[in-house]
């Protein structure tokens, strides 16, 4: 299966704690985004990668949340002292980009976390 | 900035019967506008797109057109399928931009 993987699908931790997230974008891919996704919501932007370089990041994404992607292949996104509103399903896409030019994003299962 | 709106579901049908999903959209510039789909215990997958103002987009019975005069993008089937049960989410994207803005879904469920 070459699409999106994300591990693990499933983390519960407590608060406080910290967490990270791995996702392996489609090989040939050079951007790579990851949305966060709470119930009864569509997706929403967390931030997103062209190769290694981190390019735009949400408000959403406060102080406690990092993600890298150090050599342009997977990436993390850690979250720091989690909270119980940090809950949610976090997804990752990847999508090649040429130019000026953004193809269609492909989604991966997602990471759902639970804080309790 | 970029917004989506879908009609409020949930939304129950029978097998057959003729299926129509709202989206408008308010976006600066020109976007490209999607549906994902949502099944049981899976991720969002892409259904269509259509990426300038009359173009429809097409997959698996489903289609949309981009109607830039009302900035609608309404997804219709003519006869919806058990299996077509799942949640469906339109989205845009705008310009230089490269995030995805999607709406909060919608369910949809297909009783036999």
């Amino acid at each position: 299966d070459t699409g999106v993987s994300q591990n693990p699908r499933h983390k519960i931790t407590k608060r406080g704690q910290n967490v990270t997230f791995r996702c392996d974008p489609i090989s040939e891919h050079n951007r790579l985004y990851w949305y966060r996704q709470t119930l009864g919501q569509g997706p929403e932007f967390l931030t997103y990668f062209q190769n290694e370089a981190q390019l735009e990041k949400s408000r959403l994404l406060s102080d406690r949340f990092s993600a890298e992607r150090p050599k342009g292949s997977f990436s993390t996104l850690e979250i720091q002292r989690t909270e119980q509103g940090d809950s949610a399903m976090y997804l990752c896409a990847s999508s090649l980009a040429l130019g000026q030019e953004s193809y269609e994003q492909y989604f991966g299962p997602g990471t759902r976390l639970t804080v309790t | 900035g970029n917004s989506v709106t879908q009609m409020e579901g949930p939304v129950t049908l029978s097998e057959e019967a003729f299926l129509t999903i709202n989206c408008t959209y308010t976006a600066t510039g020109y976007p490209s506008l999607f549906w994902y789909v949502q099944y049981p215990g899976e991720g969002l997958q892409l259904l269509l797109k259509a990426t300038k103002a009359d173009d429809k987009g097409s997959n698996k019975g489903f289609e949309a057109t981009y109607r830039k005069e009302t900035t609608s993008f309404h997804l219709e089937k003519g006869s919806v399928q058990v299996s077509d049960s799942a949640v469906y989410f339109c989205a845009l994207l705008a310009g230089a931009n490269s995030k995805l803005t999607f709406g909060k879904g919608i369910t949809l469920s297909v009783r036999p």
